[in-house]
């Protein structure tokens, strides 16, 4: 198994810049999730997903949107980039029941908005 | 509100030595505690989880007490080795409360040769 598979690694975006982060899962996990890393503080949950066709909102939503069509992937829409937008992405699944709760981290994506 | 942080920003110890990273945490509603490592360059890798009905487990080199009644929370790491050098996270869950998982700002942990 690939795990959870990140891409691009890296991105440098100009102000008002759309692009979307990808982020698979070859475990068959029912949940996925994205989060930030900013330096100093620990992972921020933007939005996740309990299943295909669900997604839902984390602690720091605003200016991103997720889909989540099929199992395996999970996308992060970045609308309309703003410099505190800047930061290192992870993307994480898990599967759902006792013992479940162990997510499973992607590599990151490193996301600097000019 | 809901928090979780470590008492110690940094840690430095010497190869061979054991390493303690603490962690605090205030919901006293979380019933599931998870340690992660992550290398620089490297997304969070799992360590070692404990519910909230133990106060001790073991892993291979690692172990996690919980006190709940301080609502604290450790990570042992016996015989520290160099490719133990990394930040160490602790999170908390609330496992009835839903999706979401808190994450502490960090632990550094150095590993002198």
């Amino acid at each position: 198994n690939a795990g959870v598979t990140q891409t691009p690694k890296f991105q440098v975006l100009k102000t008002g810049q759309s692009m979307t982060l990808q982020c698979a899962q070859d475990m068959n996990h029912e949940y996925m999730s994205w989060y930030r890393q900013d330096p100093g503080m620990g992972l921020r949950l933007i939005h996740y997903s309990v299943g295909a066709g669900i997604t839902d909102q984390g602690e720091v939503p605003n200016g991103y949107n997720v889909s989540r069509s099929t199992t395996e992937d999970f996308p992060l829409r970045l609308l309309s980039a703003a410099p505190s937008q800047t930061s290192v992405y992870f993307c994480a699944s898990n599967r759902v029941g006792t013992g479940g709760e162990t997510q499973y981290f992607g590599p990151g994506t490193r996301l600097l908005v000019l | 509100g809901e928090s979780v942080g470590l008492h110690l920003p940094t840690l430095s110890v010497q190869e061979g030595d054991n390493s303690i990273i603490n962690c605090a945490y205030s919901n006293s509603a979380s019933d599931y505690f998870i340690w992660y490592k992550q290398e620089s360059g490297k997304g969070p890798q799992f360590i070692i989880d404990i519910r909230s009905n133990m106060d001790k487990r073991q892993g291979q080199r690692v172990t996690v007490l919980l006190n709940k009644t301080v609502k604290h929370l450790s990570l042992q790491i016996a015989a520290t080795q160099p490719g133990d050098s990394a930040v160490y996270f602790c999170a908390e869950k609330d496992r009835t409360g839903g999706f979401k998982t808190i994450f502490g700002a960090g632990t550094r942990l150095f590993v002198k040769a």
